[in-house]
């Protein structure tokens, strides 16, 4: 167990629909990031976050957004669905971010039918 | 384009061998890291080896970082089946506006026939 939470672990909707993915970093660590798994792609990193603020941006679409609250945990949200948004959804959270370790969590399988 | 490539993308071995896997990357880090992904899990860290450094173990894993080259190996000693799993190379960008981007190569597909 990483440390990280992330749900829900499973969701299934249709095109056009809007979803939130949610995610609860370890207890201390001030940074998240979001990837987005595929087949094609690989791991794409979209976003970072440090302490509430956003730090690194990737290739995040922008029907995608995201957020850190003060109490650390993070939120993705992806509108306007498209079948091709369907994939696996990781959240990873470090201390800090350059130096340190990233910690993972299960995922989120999205699947958009 | 991501800023780790991983060489081979599959590699199949027998129990007791050992694997060996490759990194490239193209711009100035500060560390470079190693984790291994179950079949769709979340990725487990391995190791991190600084730019300062030039070798690293912990137990059967051995790293190399060579900055001049730009390129890091990963060895795996007497793997086991239990190795069969996804392995990537992170690299931390830093400076410009994506300071702190941490990003993974495609990575190594390991199969490990019992």
């Amino acid at each position: 167990d990483s440390g990280v939470t992330q749900t829900p672990k499973h969701l299934i909707t249709a095109t056009g629909q809007r979803v939130t993915l949610r995610c609860s970093p370890r207890s201390g660590d001030l940074s998240v990031y979001w990837y987005q798994q595929s087949l094609d792609q690989g791991l794409q990193f979209l976003i970072q976050y440090y302490n509430g603020e956003e730090r690194a941006k990737g290739n995040i679409l922008e029907r995608f957004s995201a957020q850190q609250f003060p109490d650390l945990h993070s939120e993705l949200n992806l509108s306007s669905l498209e079948l091709g948004d369907s994939a696996l959804y990781f959240c990873a959270s470090s201390v800090a971010g350059v130096n340190t370790e990233a910690f993972f969590g299960q995922g989120t399988r999205l699947t958009v039918v | 384009s991501q800023q780790g490539e991983e060489d081979p993308q599959a590699l199949s071995i027998q129990e007791g061998e050992n694997a060996t896997m490759n990194c490239s990357y193209k711009t100035s880090i500060n560390n470079l890291q190693w984790y291994r992904q179950n079949s769709g899990r979340g990725l487990v860290h391995l190791i991190l080896i600084r730019s300062n450094e030039r070798e690293k173990h912990s137990g059967r894993l051995r790293v190399t970082l060579d900055t001049s080259k730009k390129s890091s190996s990963l060895l795996i000693t007497a793997s086991r089946a239990a190795d069969t799993a996804s392995y990537f190379c992170a690299t931390i960008v830093l400076g410009g506006t994506s300071y702190g981007k941490l990003t993974f190569g495609q990575g190594t597909i390991l199969t490990v026939h019992p």
